[in-house]
Order: structure tokens, then C-alpha cells, then sequence
């Protein structure tokens, strides 16, 4: 099956570096995103990667090793309206339309 | 910028009803999509259309139907709403093309009593 892992909760101090992991099992693969979602909004984006390796944009990054199914999203200086769920989607094979998606990571920004 | 808008922020609809949820984008995007999200459950695709009168079903189509007459818009319906309808509905649009990143409307907070 098709399966997308990330941890549940995570709390961080404001100012600090949080690390938010994600791991897939898919049939095949063509592209990783992120997407932070923000309580009672829609889902907006946040990063893709389809190649291995780190992507920065500003106070966030996002990590891709592929033959291990990993990725990571870094952030940053950590601000309070950085608390927000977190999802990681995956691309597979065949379709390209359409994107597996993970549960969330919930982030808890505290002062 | 990309918009995709959702005809309601909020509804209540009553058992048995018929239900109309309707989705715009601005964008000229082939692909638009139809999602619930429920806690605990997350992102589930309901249907997804890559064209003009097409249409795939997602991962829990049964008791939805969808409408596209125009590439800009996307109808999803509730043939006969029931109480495990309720939800969020979430619309999102990409393009036919590498990323093929989507672009969420606001939601649907649709609740059926």
C-alpha cells in the first residue's frame, strides 16, 4: 500500500529550530510537497522537492533523500505564527494528478 | 496570484437534502480536486477532474457525484446528505504540468443534521 508517516504533535520554543520528519512508502515517486495549514484554513504551500537534497526559502527548508523515502521541513526563528499543522504529500507514480497525503504534524509554537 | 473560491463558508442542511458545493478558479488550472478533511482522518480525495467533463473518482467517492461543464468550475453534490457528510470540503485547482502544485479554496464547513 501507499503509506505517509509524520509525527502527530510537536512543540518549540519561539525563536528556535524545529525539524518536522516525514517518511513515505509509494509506488514510485515524483515529487515531494509541504503544505502548512493554519487552524479553521485551507492548506497552502509551502515547498516541493524532487531531488535529493536541501531546498531554503527564507526561514524554511526542505530536506529529500529519496533512496531512503525521507524528508524533512526546518524551521527557522521560530514565531508564534509558525503554529499551524504541517502536511506532507507525495506524488507516486501513474498518476501524476494526484497526491498521497500524511495525517499532519500539529506545531505548537510557545513563548 | 492563484484564486480559487468556494461558494460557502458555512452551511447546515438537513438530512436527506441535496447538497451543492461550488468551486471557481481563476487560474485557467486543468485539474481541480474535491477533498474532506476530518480530524484525526486528514486529506481525503472525494474526486478530481482533469478536464472539462472528465472525471476520476478518489479514494471515498460513495454518496458524492461531481459537475464540470467549464474548466473553470467544479460542482461537487450530496446526492442524499446524511450526518457522516459532515465535514470540511476543501476545492483545490493545479495545472497539467510539473509541479502540479494545488492551491486550496477557504473551505466548506458543511454540517448535516
Amino acid at each position: 500500500g501507499q503509506n505517509i508517516d509524520q509525527p502527530t504533535e510537536m512543540t518549540a520554543t519561539e525563536g528556535a529550530i524545529v525539524q518536522i520528519n516525514c517518511t513515505y512508502q509509494t509506488s514510485g515517486f515524483n515529487g515531494l510537497f509541504w503544505y502548512q495549514q493554519h487552524a479553521g484554513e485551507a492548506p497552502t504551500f509551502l515547498s516541493y522537492n524532487v531531488l535529493d537534497g536541501l531546498e531554503e526559502k527564507g526561514r524554511f527548508s526542505s530536506f529529500l533523500s529519496r533512496s531512503k523515502g525521507y524528508s524533512y521541513l526546518l524551521l527557522k526563528e521560530l514565531q508564534m505564527k509558525d503554529s499551524a499543522s504541517y502536511l506532507c504529500a507525495v506524488r507516486a507514480a501513474g498518476n501524476n494528478r494526484k497526491l498521497i497525503w500524511g495525517l499532519g504534524t500539529s506545531l505548537a509554537v510557545n513563548p | 496570484d492563484v484564486k480559487v473560491t468556494q461558494s460557502s463558508r458555512y452551511l447546515v442542511k438537513r438530512t436527506g437534502e441535496k447538497v451543492f458545493l461550488e468551486c471557481v478558479q481563476d487560474m485557467d488550472h486543468e485539474n481541480m480536486f474535491w477533498y474532506r478533511q476530518d480530524p484525526g482522518l486528514g486529506l481525503r480525495l472525494i474526486y478530481f477532474s482533469y478536464d472539462v467533463k472528465m472525471k476520476e473518482k478518489g479514494d471515498i467517492p460513495e454518496g458524492y457525484s461531481v459537475s464540470r461543464e467549464k474548466k473553470e468550475r467544479f460542482s461537487l453534490i450530496l446526492e442524499s446528505a446524511s450526518t457522516n457528510q459532515t465535514s470540511m470540503y476543501l476545492c483545490a485547482s493545479s495545472l497539467r504540468q510539473d509541479p502540479y502544485e494545488q492551491y486550496f479554496g477557504p473551505g466548506t464547513r458543511l454540517t448535516v443534521t
